[in-house]
């Protein structure tokens, strides 16, 4: 079983509509959760990190479920330029511990 | 603030030569600093973690002899691909995390090796 699964898209979606991204991981003592973002051929972006209690930004929202192990991003009122992968991470030991990526989830906004 | 540089940003070279990229903290001090690989359509793979001032942690599967790193300061980790092979060629990525305890990683603009 891969260590966090993303549905990899590609979602094609109008601009101005609601898009969400479901991810589930596999440790559950994973401790830190982000969404980042990729744009082709380069670095990864955070986007915002994933709270217990669900957190907010802008257009982004994001939940977190630890009993189900699953971690979602939702996008309100998309942009073109939300056009992207979108990788959800988990860091598994809270310490030192490198990230664990998903494979990533492609957006695409179309006009 | 929190950028991170690599150097060089696309290197291509033929196979059995050794490649060195670094990576530097421009604006902020990391004692650990993590190398990720990415193969086309596959996600971020960790490769390796760098302390400084002690040995790499090498992940399961990575060959601690092919892939050197050192990391002589907290600004600076380098990884070195020796002998490369054309299955080495991948986007090369590191990051850092600062010493403030954040959870963040702020990562680097990758390095794309082409081993011919």
């Amino acid at each position: 079983r891969k260590e966090v699964e993303q549905d990899p898209g590609p979602f094609n979606v109008p601009e101005g509509a609601t898009v969400a991204f479901n991810c589930t991981y596999s440790n559950s003592a994973s401790q830190s959760f982000f969404w980042y973002r990729q744009d082709c051929r380069k670095e990864p972006k955070l986007l915002m990190s994933v709270y217990s209690s669900g957190n907010e930004d802008g257009r982004f929202t994001a939940q977190l479920n630890r009993a189900s192990q699953y971690i979602s991003l939702l996008i309100r009122d998309s942009k073109l330029s939300d056009s992207a992968t979108y990788l959800c991470v988990v860091n598994p030991g809270g310490g030192a511990d490198g990230l664990t990526f998903g494979k990533g989830t492609h957006l695409i906004i179309q006009p | 603030g929190a950028v991170v540089s690599q150097h060089p940003s696309w290197v291509i070279c033929k196979s059995g030569t050794s490649v060195k990229i670094e990576c530097r903290s421009l604006d902020f001090q990391a004692t650990t600093m993590f190398w990720y690989r990415q193969f086309p359509k596959q996600s971020l793979m960790l490769m390796a973690t760098s302390n400084e001032g002690s040995k790499a942690t090498y992940e399961q599967g990575v060959e601690k002899d092919k892939f050197l790193i050192n990391h002589a300061s907290l600004t600076l980790s380098t990884l070195t691909v020796t002998s490369a092979h054309p299955e080495d060629s991948s986007f090369y990525i590191c990051s850092a995390k600062p010493l403030s305890g954040i959870e963040t990683q702020y990562f680097g603009p990758g390095t794309r090796l082409l081993v011919l």
